[in-house]
């Protein structure tokens, strides 16, 4: 049973480029989320994904956008990147949509750094 | 708003021994899910533990309990019996009803001596 799997592993791109990050859930789960999590701190929420739908969406600027597919699998967008934008960006599946009982499991991250 | 607080930035403990990591939290909200992540260096974070807010008895999973006192509003990980693969950052999380969005704290790194 395959977990969440994240591509690509590491990243390098220069300040004012865009990215795409792309993340395929764990098997039977209809739901993703995704965090960016910056050097020695927790993660911090981006947005969800649920039946192909932004369900909600973290304190981050538009330059952050996203895209779930009819298999379920999701990307992650930015664009104009900034030096911030550096951090670890984590993809997390479940099924339980709604839920307070709604699990999350993480992928390995994709760790984006902006020169 | 709410809010996790993890006031331990590192902990050390001896194998074979039990620790506590502790986790604070704020919330008006009277429905919610306490969870606990493990990070080890590779960055991937495992689930370890979840505490739901009206759930009357502690939750535990294998070494893992988690010390619910909701009128403190504090969810404390208990590792029992530790081991050298138990050194990582722990991430103690939150939803509240209604809110899809996952609150992290700051996270605790627990060092596990031999």
């Amino acid at each position: 049973d395959a977990g969440v799997t994240q591509s690509p592993t590491h990243l390098i791109k220069t300040r004012g480029q865009q990215v795409t990050l792309r993340c395929s859930p764990k098997s039977g789960h209809d739901t993703v989320s995704w965090y960016q999590q910056a050097l020695g701190q927790g993660p911090q929420f981006i947005f969800q994904y649920y039946e192909e739908e932004e369900r909600q969406r973290g304190n981050f600027p538009d330059r952050f956008s996203g895209h779930q597919f009819p298999n379920y699998s999701s990307e992650l967008n930015v664009n104009a990147l900034l030096l911030g934008d550096s951090a670890l960006y984590l993809c997390a599946s479940s099924l339980k949509w709604g839920e307070i009982t709604d699990t999350q499991y993480f992928g390995p991250g994709t760790r984006l750094t902006v020169l | 708003a709410q809010k996790i607080t993890q006031t331990q930035p590192g902990m050390f403990v001896q194998e074979k021994e039990a620790v506590t990591l502790d986790c604070t939290y704020d919330t008006s909200d009277q429905s919610y899910g306490l969870f606990w992540y493990k990070q080890p260096s590779s960055g991937e974070m495992i689930f370890l533990i979840y505490q739901g807010s009206y759930d009357e008895q502690n939750a535990t999973e294998g070494r893992y309990s988690l010390n619910f006192q909701k009128a403190r509003k504090s969810a404390n990980l208990v590792i029992s019996a530790s081991q050298l693969g138990d050194s990582a950052m722990y991430f103690c999380a939150m939803r509240a009803i209604n809110n899809n969005d996952m609150r992290f704290g700051a996270g605790t790194r627990l060092t596990v001596k031999p």
